[in-house]
């Protein structure tokens, strides 16, 4: 199946720094790419969708100002928190769909994030 | 309102007994079904999808789905539980759309005692 990388897939930073993070689709071309957030012990929530070229589209209750995300091609999407926070800590899953993938997602393997 | 309802938080199986995993979901159009699985700490493998034909579909790992369109199901199962198939289990629905994103549930937290 088609492959979704993310960089890094742990991140560590101090309490008002951005953290940026990569979601590559390896083998194919994505036209959407999703970002989600995992709470421990919880599902997935659905952040914000982004198309490749257009603004992201976020959920309610996502501060777009917090979470900038950036889909400048087929195959790469940026997350980038900023002035992290401790209550930002989290998991942060990828995934995209597009290209031979059609109706599938394909998720990447997730960052963990942790602000002290 | 589309959503996905997983009514098992937790479950635990003896090990070699069969399994079923609890899925109902809501969609206002042609749901594409997925079951997903995690492991601590790690991301998520696709156990299986439905997108059409037969409704019973089957994936890796020993794993089964049945969609009932009826009942808005698609319940998991497995007739021979290991003890490494102790993870967190999501359901999850989409749509045809491309940028469609998937729902999911809430999990089931499966425990395999020997």
């Amino acid at each position: 199946g088609a492959v979704v990388s993310q960089h890094p897939s742990r991140v560590i930073c101090k309490s008002g720094t951005s953290v940026k993070i990569e979601c590559r689709s390896l083998d194919f071309q994505a036209t959407t790419m999703f970002w989600y957030r995992q709470f421990p012990k919880q599902s997935l929530m659905l952040m914000a969708t982004s198309n490749e070229g257009s603004k992201a589209t976020y959920e309610q209750g996502v501060e777009k100002d917090k979470f900038l995300i950036n889909h400048a091609s087929l195959t790469l999407s940026t997350l980038t928190v900023t002035s992290a926070h401790p209550e930002d800590s989290s998991f942060y899953i990828c995934s995209a769909r597009g290209g031979r993938g059609g109706n599938e997602q394909f998720f990447g393997p997730g960052t963990r994030l942790t602000v002290l | 309102a589309q959503s996905v309802t997983q009514p098992d938080i937790h479950i635990t199986v003896s090990e070699g007994a069969s399994l079923e995993l609890r899925c109902n979901y809501s969609y206002g159009a042609t749901p594409y079904l997925f079951w997903y699985v995690q492991s601590p700490g790690q991301g998520l493998q696709l156990l299986l999808k439905y997108f059409s034909g037969d409704t019973l579909v089957q994936g890796i790992k020993g794993f089964e789905a049945e969609f009932k369109r009826s009942q808005s199901s698609f319940n998991l199962r497995k007739p021979s539980v290991h003890w490494s198939d102790a993870a967190e289990y999501f359901c999850a629905v989409g749509g045809y759309q491309a940028g469609t994103a998937l729902i999911f549930g809430k999990g089931t937290t499966l425990s395999v005692s020997s």
